[in-house]
């Protein structure tokens, strides 16, 4: 059972354009929710992170959107550049038992 | 600065073989985990250590055994490798609990012939 579903699988962008990476939950006790990202023979590291008290983060081109009623969230990457090619994962975590649980990942590839 | 430093970074075993991966930090983290990834599956947890002294099964524990050596150290055996434990496996430290952040090895590339 995934307890974080993430679609699409695979996303293509052309330069300048926005890439949206949608995730969903079921377990409410999850309380942060970060997104990493991971580039082609090195290991994922966190982008940005939201928790579920806020509705919207931003840093940069990087947007999450947060729906705590839906328990859905969402990455928004506004002028996606060909260095942004990369796999992102969404996450949540749950402080008290330290873990994190992954979604299936998406593999962005920013064409010029 | 090292972080997380995993070996080997590729190995190639026949099925049935045994192997040890091995995973060490430098950033005096108490929590250190080993996932495994897989195309379409995302990241799943095998095995975490809270704390030195202490481990707990993840998602997917089944074939593997892990072992906390120390504060520093944690590691990932195979006791008999099937062809399903093809992967790329990454060793993870640290939790941020304000972010749910771990700091990640570069992965260790397993073929199971």
């Amino acid at each position: 059972q995934q307890q974080v579903k993430q679609s699409p699988q695979s996303l293509i962008v052309q330069k300048g354009g926005i890439s949206i990476i949608n995730c969903a939950y079921e377990n409410t006790a999850f309380d942060y929710f970060p997104w990493y990202q991971q580039f082609p023979g090195k290991g994922p590291a966190l982008l940005i992170a939201i928790r579920p008290d806020v509705s919207e983060k931003k840093e940069g081109r990087f947007t999450i959107s947060f729906n705590k009623s839906a328990k859905q969230f969402s990455l928004h990457i506004m002028d996606s550049q060909p260095g942004d090619s990369a796999t992102y994962f969404c996450a949540a975590s749950m402080r008290g038992y330290q873990k994190v649980t992954f979604g299936t990942g998406t593999k962005l590839q920013v064409i010029p | 600065n090292a972080g997380v430093t995993q070996t080997p970074k590729f190995q190639v075993l026949k099925t049935g073989q045994s192997m040890t991966l091995q995973c060490a930090q430098d950033m005096n983290h108490n929590s250190m985990y080993w996932y495994r990834q897989d195309p379409g599956m995302g990241l799943r947890l095998i095995y975490y250590s809270a704390s030195e002294g202490t481990t707990d099964k993840g998602e997917v524990p089944n074939g593997y055994n892990v072992s906390r050596l120390n504060k520093r150290e944690f590691s990932l055996r195979l006791e008999s490798a099937a062809p399903s434990q093809t992967s790329v496996y990454f060793c993870a430290s640290g939790f941020r609990p304000n972010t749910g952040e771990l700091f990640f090895g570069e992965g260790s590339r397993l073929t199971v012939l």
